[in-house]
């Protein structure tokens, strides 16, 4: 069964700050990550995906991927106020649908 | 963005009593999924739902449990009977294949509490 797992569990940053959040995976199979954002009273929703081993950047944010070292991480450039949730690290095994997640990151960026 | 709205937003019940979450998935999306959250604790997968088929489904996914989507209306998920244990938020989500690929969107949840 993949287990995934984030850290820290809390990260406070300064507005402006960087944040980076980490997540690992023990499935060699997995093919698919994703970052999820979720405010409370919500559902969780999809911040950006990552299929390849690499950085991929969208705007203030970047996602690392490196399947060799079972690892995935997310950085958050100039961080805003509004930036503050509950981070969850996804992840989708090829052949299967389900999304295993992590147990989340409580980001709060300070003004 | 696309919407997966969840009916009702929070539900009290007796153990043993019966119960049907309700989902409102994306209109064009096809593959349908229930996700439950224990509070503080990770969210887990329950069940896949396609063409009107179980496609895959966890060991949280009881003999007690059931899911349906009826001629295109709400995607449920039904407990019967329901146990203390089953006290969670449930998380609908839907997805389209290409889109993502396989994003799933997510409802705000129903949570349910048994007493």
């Amino acid at each position: 069964q993949q287990k995934v797992q984030q850290s820290p569990e809390s990260l406070i940053v300064p507005e402006g700050g960087m944040a980076s959040l980490n997540c690992t995976f023990s499935d060699r199979n997995s093919q698919y990550f994703w970052w999820y954002r979720q405010h409370s009273g919500e559902g969780p929703k999809a911040l950006m995906s990552i299929f390849s081993n690499g950085d991929k950047k969208e705007g203030r944010f970047t996602a690392h991927l490196n399947k060799a070292s079972l690892h995935v991480s997310l950085h958050i450039k100039d961080s805003q106020p509004s930036d503050s949730a509950l981070y969850f690290c996804a992840v989708r095994a090829s052949g299967s649908w389900q999304l295993i997640f992590g147990s989340g990151t409580q980001l709060t960026v300070m003004p | 963005g696309p919407k997966v709205l969840q009916i009702p937003s929070h539900q009290i019940i007796d153990m043993g009593q019966m119960v049907t979450l309700n989902c409102d998935p994306v209109s064009n999306h096809l593959y349908f999924y229930w996700y439950k959250q224990i509070l503080g604790q990770q969210m887990e997968f329950l069940v896949n739902f396609y063409n009107g088929k179980v496609m895959e489904k966890s060991k949280l996914f009881k003999d007690q449990f059931s899911v349906e989507r009826p001629d295109g209306s709400y995607f449920t998920l039904k407990i019967q009977p329901t146990a203390l244990e089953d006290s969670a938020v449930y998380f609908c989500a839907s997805s389209f294949p290409g889109q993502g690929p396989y994003e799933q969107y997510f409802g705000p949840g129903t949570r349910l509490t048994v007493l």
